[in-house]
């Protein structure tokens, strides 16, 4: 039983273009979330974060969403640049228990 | 500063055989963790160290995964015997205190194993 999904596997988008990336997660108790980036052979890095105090958090060109009703979190790139593409995890978190990661979206921006 | 170091990046063993993985953290980090990913998943964790004591390892399967954390620097996770099911990139990761999850995580680049 999946606790993070991320449903689209791929996404492309043009430069200059907004990417949406999308996730959502079952467990209500979750109440700290993260996106990371992942470039191929290489780890994980984190791009940005988010209490369930609140529902918006931006630095530069990312901002994440958060809807707490719907279990809904996106990742919002504006504007997509060709150096964007790279595979993205959401993460989630309760309390001090281990974060749990979806399955990752694949970027690809196109010049 | 140096980020997390992985060695060796690559590993190809035969089935039964053992393998040990390193790693050394982010200087002064003091909590390390253990991820496994396997292809087209995200990260799972392992194990977590906070310095030097094992935190969480409830997903490390006993019976043929250890690890240890000598001095509450770096890392070795060992497989013995290794099986096929356990060809999947290792990664490493640490953050500075011991807030737990909500702490940044910083990703080592991996040690790909693939078991014959």
């Amino acid at each position: 039983d999946q606790q993070v999904k991320q449903n689209s596997p791929s996404l492309s988008v043009q430069e200059g273009r907004i990417s949406i990336l999308n996730c959502d997660y079952t467990n209500s108790m979750f109440d700290y979330f993260l996106w990371y980036k992942k470039y191929p052979a290489e780890g994980p890095t984190f791009l940005i974060s988010i209490s369930s105090i609140k529902d918006k958090n931006e630095d530069g060109r990312f901002t994440v969403f958060l809807n707490k009703s719907a279990k809904h979190l996106s990742l919002h790139i504006v504007p997509s640049q060709p150096g964007d593409s790279a595979v993205y995890f959401c993460a989630a978190s309760v309390l001090n228990t281990p974060l749990v990661f979806g399955k990752g979206t694949r970027l690809s921006v196109i010049a | 500063e140096a980020g997390v170091v992985q060695s060796p990046r690559y590993k190809i063993i035969e089935k039964k055989q053992p393998v040990a993985f390193w790693c050394n953290p982010i200087s002064g980090h003091n909590t390390l963790y253990w991820y496994l990913q396997n292809l087209g998943q995200g990260p799972e964790l392992l194990i977590r160290y906070e310095n030097e004591e094992a935190v969480d390892d409830s997903q490390l399967p006993k019976d043929r995964f250890s690890a240890e954390r000598l001095k509450g620097v770096d890392s070795t996770l060992k497989i013995q015997p290794a099986e096929l099911g356990d060809s999947a990139v290792y990664l490493c990761a640490s953050s500075v205190g011991l807030a737990g999850a909500q702490e940044t995580q910083y990703f080592g680049p991996g040690t790909r194993l693939l078991v014959l």
